[in-house]
């Protein structure tokens, strides 16, 4: 079986602060793949990235950047210089090689940025 | 460039009464899924099909029917609904894994923009 953990249930800053954002998964596979989404309070699913567990080179994007450790089973998610825009609940998610036709979720992070 | 469409997008009712939400796309994907998210619990499979014609049993399939008589529609029917399967709930839908094909560029799954149902 697979599973996602998001341990901080929510987070609060204020804006210009930089945030990370943890995910721990666990998988039996060899072969897996890892994703952020973002669901702002308009409340649709937004794709941020997606990870392949035999690259572990970490990305940036703007202010985002991924930290993915394949030794200690983590994905985590940062943002630089936080906006009021970047509220929203942030996923993780994770599709294993062996069930591939479907996603597991962590159960989210809910980023509020204070001006 | 309509992707996947879900209707309705909200909806009341009244415990024991039925509905069935369409969900359709034009992708031409093979498989598809619906999931219900509720306050602290992320997303969490319901049911999806892997073509037309199939349906297998996801996560929490109780309460809920599923029919694919064609690839780009996925229904999803409460037959007596209660207010427990209160939520917001998402189709989506991809090709399958591999074949050259694996993740449809870097998105595993496309979502439509939810169903708000309320059950009262």
């Amino acid at each position: 079986a697979q599973k996602v953990t998001q341990a901080q249930t929510e987070i609060s800053v204020v804006e210009k602060e930089d945030v990370t954002l943890d995910c721990v998964y666990e998988t039996r596979d060899t072969t897996y793949y890892l994703f952020w989404y973002k669901q702002p309070p308009s409340g649709e699913l937004v794709f941020l990235i997606r990870r392949n567990s035999f690259d572990e080179q970490n990305e940036i994007s703007g202010r985002y950047s991924w930290n993915f450790q394949k030794s200690t089973s983590s994905f985590n998610f940062t943002i630089t210089a936080s906006q009021v825009v970047d509220s929203a609940v942030y996923f993780c998610a994770l599709l294993g090689g062996g069930s591939n036709y479907k996603l597991t979720f962590g159960k989210g992070t809910l980023l509020t940025v204070n001006p | 460039n309509a992707g996947v469409t879900q209707t309705p997008k909200f909806r009341v009712l009244k415990t024991g009464q039925s509905m069935t939400l369409l969900c359709a796309q034009d992708m031409n994907h093979e498989y598809m899924y619906w999931y219900r998210q509720d306050p602290g619990m992320g997303l969490r499979l319901i049911h999806y099909s892997v073509g037309e014609g199939t349906t297998a049993k996801g996560e929490v399939p109780d309460g809920y029917n599923v029919s694919r008589l064609k690839k780009q529609n996925f229904l999803l029917g409460l037959e007596s609904a209660a207010p427990s399967q209160t939520s917001v709930y998402f189709c989506a839908s991809s090709y399958p894994a591999g074949g050259g094909r694996l993740m449809n560029g870097n998105q595993p799954q496309h979502f439509g923009d939810g169903t708000r149902l309320s059950i009262l």
